[in-house]
């Protein structure tokens, strides 16, 4: 059984300073996505990893898949309030292969403070 | 495009009644999926479909039927709600044919069954 893990679940950043956060998956896979949440909204995808070694960046948010450590990192540059949001991964399960079935972490929730 | 389209968008049920939440995507998206969110839990997998006619059970299916009968539309059926259905309620599509194609969300349901 596919399980994800995040961590850390909640995230207090500085405006500013840079932080990682991290998405550890239990079986090989060959697509992992992230997503952003708003309060009260839907989830906005932000980037889909494909291949070991893959980086995705956009804007201050950066993504690496490394599929050996089956480990995704999340890599927030200076960190600006607008970044405030809960961020998911997902994974999709190799054998089964659909997009449409996918494993989610419980979600990371990121607060950016002044 | 309307992209995928969820009804009702909040719903107050009691304890035993039934209902169908809708969900239609105008994109051709062969692949379609409904999720729950719950808090602290992420988004965990009901019911999916790989095209018209086919759907399959997803971690949490107990007290949810669906059906696939074309391909803009995949309704999601409560026949007994229960206290334990409260949620939100995502319903989500991408196409089969593109290993990149992430899943495009609606706007959710917020279901309280009471």
């Amino acid at each position: 059984e596919l399980k994800v893990e995040q961590n850390p679940l909640f995230l207090s950043m500085q405006e500013g300073k840079n932080y990682t956060i991290y998405c550890n998956y239990s079986t090989t896979s060959d697509r992992l996505y992230w997503y952003r949440q708003d309060p009260g909204k839907s989830l906005e995808s932000l980037f889909v990893l494909l291949s070991n070694g893959a980086v995705k960046q956009e804007g201050r948010l950066m993504a690496s898949l490394d599929t050996k450590a089956r480990l995704s990192t999340l890599h927030i540059t200076a960190a600006v309030h607008d970044l405030s949001a809960t961020y998911f991964c997902a994974v999709a399960d190799l054998y089964t292969g659909a997009n449409s079935k996918l494993t989610f972490g419980k979600g990371i929730t990121l607060s950016v403070r002044p | 495009n309307a992209g995928v389209t969820q009804t009702p968008k909040f719903q107050v049920l009691k304890t035993g009644q039934s209902m169908t939440l809708q969900c239609a995507q105008d994109m051709n998206h062969e692949y379609m999926s409904w999720y729950r969110q719950d808090p602290g839990m992420g988004l965990r997998l009901i019911h999916y479909s790989v095209g018209a006619g086919i759907t399959d059970q997803g971690e949490v299916p107990n007290g949810y039927n669906v059906s696939r009968s074309t391909t803009e539309d995949f309704p999601l059926r409560l026949l007994s709600a229960a206290p334990s259905q409260t949620s939100v309620y995502f319903c989500a599509s991408s196409y089969s044919g593109d290993r990149v194609s992430p899943l495009h969300f609606g706007n959710g349901t917020r279901l309280t069954v009471t």
